[in-house]
């Protein structure tokens, strides 16, 4: 049974950098997107980007100016980066794995396997 | 467009049958996942392709679409169903998109 263990910083100030990990456990690495996904207090959910094993991301075009994702297929590990953060940036932050497929003229996307969460509070 | 539109809460009766809707453009390429979200918990996936249930989700879950909209329809509500309910999809540049979430209140 695949489970994703993420960590990273709790507490940020304004202008720093959020770093997170995310690593997989008991389950191939390879096809399928593995996704960052936050969750301000309150709010809902909100897609931040994806890595495939090959390294293509997409990101969200909210945030594309300051979010890095990056893969270590070595390591079953990928990783989020968000640059410059503010108080905007507090939230639960989720690590999940993503799949897709088609069926006759649709496509279907999909999150799986999600990590527990983290939560990142940005105060000076 | 790249926004999925839900109604922000529903209401259902113990044992009742509900339907929760999500609007959007892309919704005529892609089929909507769906995740059940309690509080203080991570989502958890009910709902995906066609109509397709992971495992350990109830038969009481399933999905269906057309046009633009896409809904779950829970038959025969139960307590536990009470929850958050968000819908998912990719937009037409090909990233994820979460609808705005639907509280579900089962009376």
């Amino acid at each position: 049974q695949v489970q994703l263990q993420q960590w990273g910083a709790g507490l940020l100030k304004p202008s720093e950098t959020l770093s997170l990990t995310c690593a997989v456990y008991g389950g191939s690495f390879s096809g399928y997107y593995w996704s960052w996904i936050r969750q301000p207090p309150g709010k809902g959910l909100e897609w931040i980007g994806e890595i495939n094993h090959s390294g293509s991301t997409n990101y969200n075009p909210s945030l594309k100016s300051r979010v890095t994702i990056s893969v270590d297929t070595s390591k079953n590990q990928f990783s989020l980066k968000l640059s410059s953060v503010t108080a905007a940036d507090t939230a639960v932050y989720y690590c999940a794995r993503g799949g897709s497929g088609s069926y006759y003229q649709y496509y279907y996307y999909y999150m799986d396997v999600w990590g527990k969460g983290t939560t990142v509070t940005v105060s000076s | 467009s790249s926004e999925l539109t839900q109604d922000p809460a529903v209401s259902v009766a113990l044992g009742q049958t509900v339907r929760i809707t999500c609007q959007g453009d892309s919704l005529r390429s892609y089929y909507a996942s769906w995740y059940q979200q309690k509080p203080g918990q991570a989502p958890v996936l009910v709902i995906y392709g066609k109509n397709n249930r992971p495992s350990g989700i109830p038969d009481r879950f399933s999905g269906s679409s057309s046009g633009n909209t896409a809904s779950l329809t829970i038959t025969g509500a139960q307590a536990e169903d009470e929850a958050d309910y968000y819908c998912n999809s990719r937009d037409s540049s090909g990233n994820g998109v979460f609808g705005g979430g639907t509280k579900l209140t089962v009376l």
